[in-house]
């Protein structure tokens, strides 16, 4: 099946700094993939949708300018998320499409991101 | 844009009795319903889905039940056990490889030895 790996699976920083989270497809190529964000015993919540070749998606009430979301590559998005304060601490996710298309739906998701901002 | 409730929030079973989680959705264009189990820090994993164009989906011992008319559709285990215990999250979206999915708010299920 579709793989999807995350780097890294966990990261401390201190506030005010930036944090970078890659999002690779491994075996197979990706023009779409989502990123969410998951609180302690909450769901998960669609931040953005990254497009490959052009501009980021995102949710509403997502600020864009402060997760920034760059997919480099048609196996990779990266979401970065600037000047990290405490309440950014979260399970990040990310997911990409299956590869057969069509009317396929299925999303395979990285094993996430656990961010601790001190 | 699409609202996916789920109720209830937490359902604790004997093993071996079976489990019913029931989700309702609001835009009748979604038409893909997964559903995802996730145990503590681990990415969610697709147990089963369905699309609007069948009723009742099953593999051994999970079953995903649709009516598209009312909005709703739920998940069956039988023969519940232990390893069971984990969050089950609903979902849906629309058709397409690139539609986002639209998340319910999760169920703890808890599986009694």
């Amino acid at each position: 099946g579709a793989v999807v790996s995350q780097h890294p699976s966990r990261v401390i920083c201190k506030s005010g700094t930036s944090v970078k989270i890659e999002c690779r497809s491994l075996d197979f190529q990706a023009t779409t993939m989502f990123w969410y964000r998951q609180f302690p015993k909450k769901s998960l919540m669609l931040m953005a949708t990254s497009n490959e070749g052009s501009k980021a998606t995102y949710e509403q009430g997502v600020e864009k300018d402060k997760f920034l979301i760059n997919h480099a590559s048609l196996t990779l998005s990266t979401l970065t998320v600037t000047s990290a304060h405490p309440e950014d601490s979260s399970f990040y996710i990310c997911s990409a499409p299956t590869p057969h298309g069509g009317l396929d739906n299925e999303q395979f998701f990285g094993p996430g991101t656990r961010l601790t901002v001190l | 844009g699409e609202n996916v409730e789920q109720h209830p929030s937490t359902l604790s079973v004997q093993e071996g009795d079976s489990a019913v989680i029931k989700c309702t959705y609001s835009d009748s264009a979604s038409n893909y319903f997964p559903w995802y189990k996730q145990e503590l820090g681990k990415r969610p994993q697709l147990i089963i889905d369905i699309r609007s164009n069948v009723g009742e989906k099953k593999d051994q011992r999970i079953a995903v039940t649709l009516n598209k008319t009312a909005k709703h559709f739920s998940l069956h285990i039988t023969e519940t056990q232990p390893e069971d215990s984990a969050v089950y999250f609903c979902a849906a979206s629309h058709t397409g490889a690139n539609s986002k999915l639209t998340f319910g708010k999760g169920i703890t299920l808890s599986v009694r030895p």
